[in-house]
Formats: C-alpha cells, sequence, structure tokens
C-alpha cells in the first residue's frame, strides 16, 4: 500500500516569512494528492489539490509543486500570518482508491 | 444536511465495553471514509464506503473493528471489548467522488473516545 512521509514534523517561522512542507510517496500509481489544514480543535478541510498531470498549482499564498519521477510533492506559504499557524496534512490517492495521509506538521507562525 | 454529522461529539467509556459511533454524510455524497486521530498524531485511515460495499477493511486495526453503511447514507463503526488504546478521535468524511477519484473530503467534527 501506499506510505506517505511528511516533513518536517514542527515548523516555526516569523510573519511574513515562507514555510515550506515536503511529502514522499512510495506508490508510483498514486495520481492526486492534497493538501489539508487542521487548526486546532476543527476538522481538517482542503486548502490546495494537485493532480499528476500538473506540475505545480498555486493559489494566492499557496503553491504545490510535484515531481512525479522522484516521487515527491511540496506545500509553499509566501507571506505568512499568523492566521496560517495550522497542523497541515499532504496526502495521495493511491492505487486501491484510499487516500492516505502524512503525520501532519505543526506550523507556528510568530509575529 | 449542510456537512458530515457525527455522534456523539464525546464518548467516555469503561474498558470492555462497546461503543457505536455514527456518522450521517452529506446528501448526495456516495464515498464514506472512516479516519482514526490520536492525541498529536496523523490521519490513521480505518476503511471506505463506496455506496453501501468497503472494498477493503484492511485499515480497521483489530477484529473487535466493524463498520456498516445502509442506504447509502449513514455509517456506523462500532469497536466492541474497548481497550485504552483506542482512546482517539474518530473522524468520517464523505466525498462527493466515488473512491479511487480525485475529489475533496469533507470531514466532520469527529467522535472524541475516551477509554477509562
Amino acid at each position: 500500500g501506499e506510505n506517505v512521509e511528511q516533513h518536517p514534523s514542527t515548523l516555526s517561522v516569523q510573519e511574513g516569512d515562507s514555510a515550506v512542507i515536503k511529502c514522499t510517496y512510495s506508490d508510483s500509481a498514486s495520481n492526486y494528492f492534497p493538501w489539508y489544514k487542521q487548526e486546532l480543535g476543527k476538522r481538517p478541510q482542503l486548502i490546495i489539490d494537485i493532480r499528476s498531470n500538473v506540475g505545480e498549482k498555486k493559489d494566492q499564498r499557496i503553491a504545490v509543486t510535484l515531481n512525479k519521477t522522484a516521487k515527491h510533492f511540496s506545500l509553499h506559504i509566501t507571506e505568512t500570518q499568523p492566521e496560517d499557524s495550522a497542523v497541515y496534512f499532504c496526502a495521495a490517492l493511491d492505487s486501491w482508491g484510499k487516500l492516505q495521509f502524512g503525520a501532519g506538521t505543526q506550523v507556528v507562525v510568530t509575529p | 444536511g449542510a456537512g458530515v454529522s457525527q455522534s456523539p461529539s464525546n464518548k467516555v467509556t469503561e474498558k470492555g465495553k462497546d461503543v457505536e459511533l455514527r456518522c450521517d454524510p452529506i446528501s448526495g455524497h456516495t464515498a464514506l471514509y472512516w479516519y482514526r486521530q490520536s492525541l498529536g498524531q496523523g490521519l490513521e485511515f480505518l476503511i471506505y464506503f463506496q455506496g453501501n460495499s468497503a472494498p477493503d477493511k484492511s485499515g480497521l486495526p483489530s477484529d473487535r473493528f466493524s463498520a456498516e453503511r445502509t442506504g447509502g447514507s449513514v455509517s456506523t463503526l462500532t469497536i466492541q471489548r474497548t481497550q485504552q488504546e483506542d482512546s482517539a478521535v474518530y473522524l468520517c468524511a464523505s466525498s462527493l467522488e466515488p473512491t479511487g477519484s480525485a475529489g475533496e473530503l469533507f470531514f466532520g467534527e469527529g467522535s472524541r473516545l475516551t477509554v477509562l
């Protein structure tokens, strides 16, 4: 089955700086890679996703890149703000149809 | 309903008792997923349903765990003879897209289970 690894587990950034979270996956047939944000005490919510036929996707301050050859994808948050503080999960849809999540990254944006 | 609804939101039980957790997905969503999230941990896949069938049950931690879905809507996750290590938040999510397709998961608020 799919194995998704996510790094770092915690990330502390100054407000205004950029944050980068990286994930690797094992199933070369995986073709869909979403990112979810979970604020403290709340449910995870989709923030951006990318499909395997695209190398990069951007939505305002958030961007995701995908390298299918290397089987890794990354989330980039620019001009971070305090409200970006949350746990971020990457995920990969494996060839069995399951969405497997990474272990999560706790992002703390300090003013 | 407007979103995925889960009940109970909180459940405290004694070791050895059985518990039932309920998930009511968004109307029209055919795919339904159960995940488990332990304190400060990631999202552990348990099981998913496409309609009423569960193609893959391999994520269930043990034979004490079972799940069913009826009428292509409400799902119930049952844990028999609960153990302390079962304590976690159980999250349900539904998707408009069939399982195996790329589609957004809409999560419920979760059911927090504490086994004493």
